[in-house]
């Protein structure tokens, strides 16, 4: 099945600066590659994602970036601020249910 | 109600109960799931429902027993757990399995 590793399990930063978490996967046959937000107490909440068809994507300060020959894509966050202490969690998927995988999550803490 | 929802949020049970997690989705989605999520494992996919047919089982022990009666409902049933079964159980849908998942808040399950 598809195996998700996810780096670094804990990020600390300044806010203002960015962040960068990094994912990769197994299997060639993932399609989807989407990335979850937990606010400590909440559910995750999807920020962002992006498909096998594209590069790279971007939402204000938010961005994710895929290589699909390297197998790996990353998240980058700039100009962090406190609300965006989190556990970030990265999966990928495909047309196969089981395939659904999440990386073991990045603990992101942005200090004032 | 919107979105996902799960009942209880909260549940302590000895070993040798039998109890049962509801999950209810009001978003018309195709796709049900129950994760566990642990410190162990963060987000551990256990089962997967498409249209009310069962079409992963992540190798869950059997004192776990899902039930789908429709595409609206999934539940999951609890008997003779351990206590390393403590963990918050997470239900989440999603139209087609590769798009963004919904999750509920989840049913905190202490196991004594």
């Amino acid at each position: 099945g598809e195996n998700v590793e996810q780096h670094p399990s804990t990020l600390s930063v300044q806010e203002g600066d960015s962040a960068v978490i990094k994912c990769t996967y197994s299997d060639s046959a993932s399609n989807y590659f989407p990335w979850y937000k937990q606010e400590l107490g909440k559910r995750p909440q999807l920020i962002i994602d992006i498909r096998s068809n594209v590069g790279e994507k971007k939402d204000q300060r938010i961005a994710v970036t895929l290589n699909k020959t390297a197998k790996h894509f990353s998240l980058h966050i700039t100009e962090t601020q406190p609300e965006d202490s989190a556990v970030y969690f990265c999966a990928a998927s495909g047309t196969n249910a089981g395939k659904s995988t999440f990386g073991d999550g990045t603990t992101l803490t942005v200090k004032p | 109600e919107t979105g996902v929802t799960q009942t209880p949020r909260h549940l302590v049970m000895g070993m040798t109960n039998k109890k049962s997690l509801k999950c209810e989705q009001h978003l018309g989605h195709n796709a049900m799931y129950w994760y566990k999520q642990s410190a162990k494992k963060p987000l551990e996919l256990m089962f997967v429902y498409s249209l009310e047919e069962r079409v992963e089982n992540n190798s869950v022990p059997s004192r776990f027993s899902p039930e789908c009666p429709n595409s609206s409902h999934l539940f999951l049933h609890l008997h003779t757990l351990q206590p390393e079964d403590s963990a918050l159980y997470l239900c989440a849908s999603s139209q087609d399995y590769t798009g963004e998942l919904f999750f509920g808040e989840g049913s905190r399950l202490t196991v004594l």
